[in-house]
């Protein structure tokens, strides 16, 4: 059984810290990882996507990625109170029905 | 660029009633599409995907069923309704190649009273 885990939180940060969400992954295979912001009560919106081990930077977004480790994070710099959502690390293996999503990450941003 | 609707938003529905739930994308051709159910509090579970016109997979055996009429529409339909049918039921799509990654529409509430 493939798994993506993820702390549920929440993970409470202040406005202008950095916020770390991180997701490790148990299939090997697994070539593709994504990002997803839920906000309450909307769809998931895609944020990051990273293929290849290092970092990937996008604004105030960095996703690492880090295969032998089996693990992936995102960052966010200055953090803002608009910030406030579920993240949702995702994982595939380049074929779409096995796209595994984590049950993510509540962040919360404080003014 | 590419956009994906879903229909309706929100729906209450009684127990052992039928269910149709439509999805349609703009802007591409040949797309995967994708069926999620996001119950309260839980992740995103993967009910049905179609590579193209009448190709459905199921990935969780239930009285749900999925149909891809045209090449852009995929419809999600349920002859009786169950209580633990209710959810976000959210469509995707993805390009059938190069990057994999999915992308979600608006999403449909049910309600299974």
């Amino acid at each position: 059984q493939k798994e993506v885990e993820q702390n549920s939180g929440p993970l409470s940060v202040p406005e202008g810290a950095i916020a770390s969400l991180n997701c490790t992954y148990s299939d090997r295979g697994s070539q593709s990882f994504f990002w997803y912001r839920q906000y309450s009560g909307k769809s998931p919106e895609l944020i990051m996507s990273i293929y290849s081990n290092g970092d990937k930077e996008d604004g105030r977004f960095t996703a690492q990625l880090n295969k032998a480790s089996q693990y992936v994070s995102l960052l966010i710099r200055d953090s803002q109170p608009s910030d406030s959502a579920t993240y949702l690390c995702a994982v595939s293996n380049g074929y779409g029905q096995n796209f595994v999503f984590g049950p993510g990450t509540r962040l919360s941003v404080l003014p | 660029s590419q956009t994906i609707h879903q229909w309706p938003a929100t729906l209450v529905q009684p127990v052992g009633s039928p269910l149709s739930l439509e999805c349609t994308v703009e802007g591409t051709s040949n797309p995967n599409l994708y069926w999620y159910r996001q119950a309260a509090g839980r992740g995103l579970q993967l009910l049905f995907y179609s590579v193209g016109i009448g190709q459905i997979s199921s990935e969780v055996p239930q009285n749900l069923s999925a149909s891809r009429p045209q090449d852009r529409q995929f419809i999600l339909s349920s002859k009786k309704l169950l209580l633990s049918d209710s959810g976000f039921y959210l469509c995707a799509w993805s390009q059938t190649s190069g990057g994999d990654e999915q992308f979600f529409g608006p999403g449909t509430r049910l309600t299974v009273l």
